[in-house]
């Protein structure tokens, strides 16, 4: 199975702020990357895909970039709607797996 | 727009079977773009993948969970179904019908399954 680890576990940002994940496969997976949110009680979302793909309907603010097997995830400027956790997924091959997500905070 | 909604026990007993279906609207489960998926979730595994199933019943499962699943279709309700059996606290979890093969653009909206007796 393909590994993937997300970094950092947690982060505290203010609105406004610039923030950044990252997402680490462990052999490489192309572009066959996903990144989703996901809130309190909610399945998760699909913001990104094939890497840097915005998903129809997500804002602007988000983008992602990356290939091989590091992936990065960006939101410009965070929004008080933004306090969630993302999850990286690998769409490489089969299983298909997910990173153990990053929490994004209140700081 | 895609619609899918869970349904199923919400409390089963160690060693038997769990069955969930996902009821889908808003297309057909038999349209040749369409791919099926189920995916749990667990504060212990995080996010896992169950398996997947194509518009023509062709499966995918997770090599960790094939020998106790099976994903169907049902092309006269329009859904789609999973069994999971010889349960134990481990599989309790969020349970989440998917639509996608590569990756999960519309989600039910899961349905928590507790394995206990």
């Amino acid at each position: 199975d393909i590994q993937m680890t997300q970094s950092p576990s947690s982060v505290s940002a203010s609105v406004g702020d610039r923030v950044t994940i990252t997402c680490r496969a462990s052999q490489d997976i192309s572009t066959w990357l996903a990144w989703y949110q996901q809130k309190p009680g909610k399945a998760p979302m699909l913001l990104i895909y094939t890497a840097s793909t915005l998903q129809n309907g997500v804002p602007s603010r988000f983008s992602g970039s990356g290939s091989g097997t590091d992936f990065t995830l960006t939101i410009s400027s965070l929004q008080p709607e933004d306090f969630a956790t993302y999850y990286c997924q690998q769409a490489s091959s089969f299983p298909r797996t997910f990173g153990r997500g990053t929490k994004v905070e209140i700081k | 727009q895609l619609h899918l909604h869970e349904s199923g026990p919400g409390l089963v007993k160690p060693s038997e079977t769990l069955s969930l279906i996902c009821n889908v609207s808003g297309d057909s489960i038999s349209d040749t773009t369409n791919y099926w998926g189920w995916i749990r979730q667990s504060p212990g595994k995080g996010l896992e993948w169950i398996g997947s199933i194509s518009y023509s019943g062709n499966t995918y499962y997770n090599p960790a969970l094939r020998s106790r699943v099976t994903i169907s279709l049902d092309t006269s309700k329009n859904d789609f179904s999973l069994k999971v059996r010889s349960l134990s606290a481990a599989d309790t979890a969020f349970y989440y019908c998917a639509n996608g093969l590569y990756n999960y653009g519309y989600w039910g909206q899961g349905t928590l399954v507790t394995v206990s007796s």
